[in-house]
């Protein structure tokens, strides 16, 4: 059974264009999140929802946009895709948001625009 | 200021030999918390171990052992026993305060275990 899981795991698509990336946990966590990896591996936080509220929004172009229907499924969805958004994007989730609170990551979706 | 530096960002280790990872954080929170991940070349991100900022011992998991001076602000990563499959990139990270919603990554440290 998988904890967390991302569609897709691949995503290539040209500038320009639209795109969403799903995330669903079967934890019962109430807290999830969106990171970017960028190419030297650098892991930077970009949104995290607590119970399908946004908590933490950094400075992210608003081309994203974070999507929560419900507390065990936070999307992100892009908008007129940039060559610089080509990237790993990684959905996690923790039980809340404690500090002792570990996060437990998907598998990650490498984004690649042309 | 960094809030998580990792220093070392590529080591080697002989199979079967320990090797230390190190960690360093900054805060000024006394409530936190420091974990590790290890991300293969697969890509996947995965949780290794944990070490609240009361607590009194050094956490272990299995081969993997957390150095936490609390006084120097380190939080080491010591892999005992290294074996092939340890090789892969190593994240330290931090999470402050009773909320805790912002958890802070370093670099990384890639370690190759030689056989």
């Amino acid at each position: 059974d998988t904890a967390v899981s991302q569609t897709p795991k691949y995503l290539v698509t040209q500038m320009g264009n639209d795109k969403s990336i799903k995330c669903e946990q079967n934890l019962g966590h109430d807290t999830m999140y969106w990171y970017k990896q960028d190419s030297k591996k650098f892991l930077k936080i970009m949104f995290s929802y607590n119970n399908k509220e946004l908590i933490i929004n950094e400075t992210v172009p608003n081309r994203f946009s974070p999507k929560s229907p419900d507390k065990a499924h936070l999307n992100l969805h892009i908008n007129s895709l940039e060559l610089g958004d080509s990237a790993v994007y990684f959905c996690a989730s923790s039980l809340a948001g404690g500090r002792t609170d570990t996060q437990y990551f998907g598998p990650g979706t490498r984004l690649t625009v042309l | 200021a960094q809030k998580i530096t990792q220093t070392q960002p590529g080591m080697f280790v002989q199979e079967k030999e320990a090797v230390t990872l190190d960690c360093t954080y900054d805060t000024s929170d006394p409530s936190y918390g420091l974990f590790w991940y290890k991300q293969p070349s697969s890509g996947e991100m995965i949780f290794l171990i944990y070490q609240g900022s009361y607590d009194q011992q050094n956490a272990t998991e299995g081969r993997y052992s957390l150095n936490f001076q609390k006084a120097r602000k380190s939080a080491n990563l010591v892999i005992s026993a290294s074996q092939l499959g340890d090789s892969a990139m190593y994240f330290c990270a931090m999470r402050e305060g009773n909320t805790g919603n912002q958890f802070y990554f370093g670099t990384g440290t890639s370690l190759t275990v030689i056989p």
